[in-house]
């Protein structure tokens, strides 16, 4: 069935370097990645999306990449937060209606 | 505007009993939906309504009922509760179509002993 693999499942890294999370996808047919957010005890929030007819989008620190042909994306953060210390999760999507979550990865911004 | 709400935040059920999670949302979207969260294994769809009038399967439906109420209000309901239901559940909703986006409710913690 469709699925979602997402990589790393925890990622720590110093004050002010970059991180990467990486996730790859089944269903060639998908055509909306999008990433959420989810702090401890809140809910997932939409932080960045792309759709297939983009290979890359940027928002200030953060960029997701896509490449349709390897059926992969990536969610990369520069200059890196404590803030920025939560659990991401990328999904892909065919039409809207039923996102695939990857498992997360939970990344630790260490002060 | 509220967003996306549910209710209650938090329940502890014994097995076997029933119980229904409400969920509403303001922003006149059409699609809606019900996941479960588990320890390292993400999101997983449990129920969707991509209108009002419909609902479908997602990926883990069994053990679960849902009824779109209204364009508003999308219940799940658990008929008799099993430990292995114990879990995180959120709602969300969408306009549908092509724009993707969902926004998630807060979530209801439950725990079925």
């Amino acid at each position: 069935g469709e699925n979602v693999e997402q990589h790393p499942s925890t990622l720590s890294v110093q004050e002010g370097d970059s991180a990467v999370i990486k996730c790859t996808y089944s269903d060639s047919a998908s055509n909306y990645f999008p990433w959420y957010k989810q702090e401890l005890g809140k809910r997932p929030q939409l932080i960045i999306d792309i759709r297939s007819n983009v290979g890359e989008k940027k928002d200030q620190r953060i960029a997701v990449t896509l490449n349709k042909t390897a059926k992969h994306f990536s969610l990369h953060i520069t200059e890196t937060q404590p803030e920025d210390s939560a659990v991401y999760f990328c999904a892909a999507s065919r039409g809207t209606y039923k996102y695939i979550f990857g498992t997360g990865t939970r990344l630790k911004v260490l002060a | 505007n509220a967003g996306v709400t549910q209710t209650p935040k938090f329940q502890v059920l014994k097995t076997g009993q029933s119980m229904t999670l409400q969920c509403a949302q303001d922003m006149n979207h059409n699609s809606m939906y019900w996941y479960r969260q588990d320890p390292g294994m993400g999101l997983r769809l449990i129920y969707y309504s991509a209108s009002e009038g419909t609902t479908d399967k997602g990926e883990v439906p069994n053990g679960y009922n849902v009824s779109r109420l209204n364009k508003r209000e999308f219940s799940l309901r658990l008929e008799s509760a099993a430990p292995s239901q114990t879990s995180v559940y959120f709602c969300a909703s969408s306009e549908g179509g092509h724009t993707g986006t969902q926004y998630f409710g807060p979530g209801t913690r439950l725990t079925v002993l």
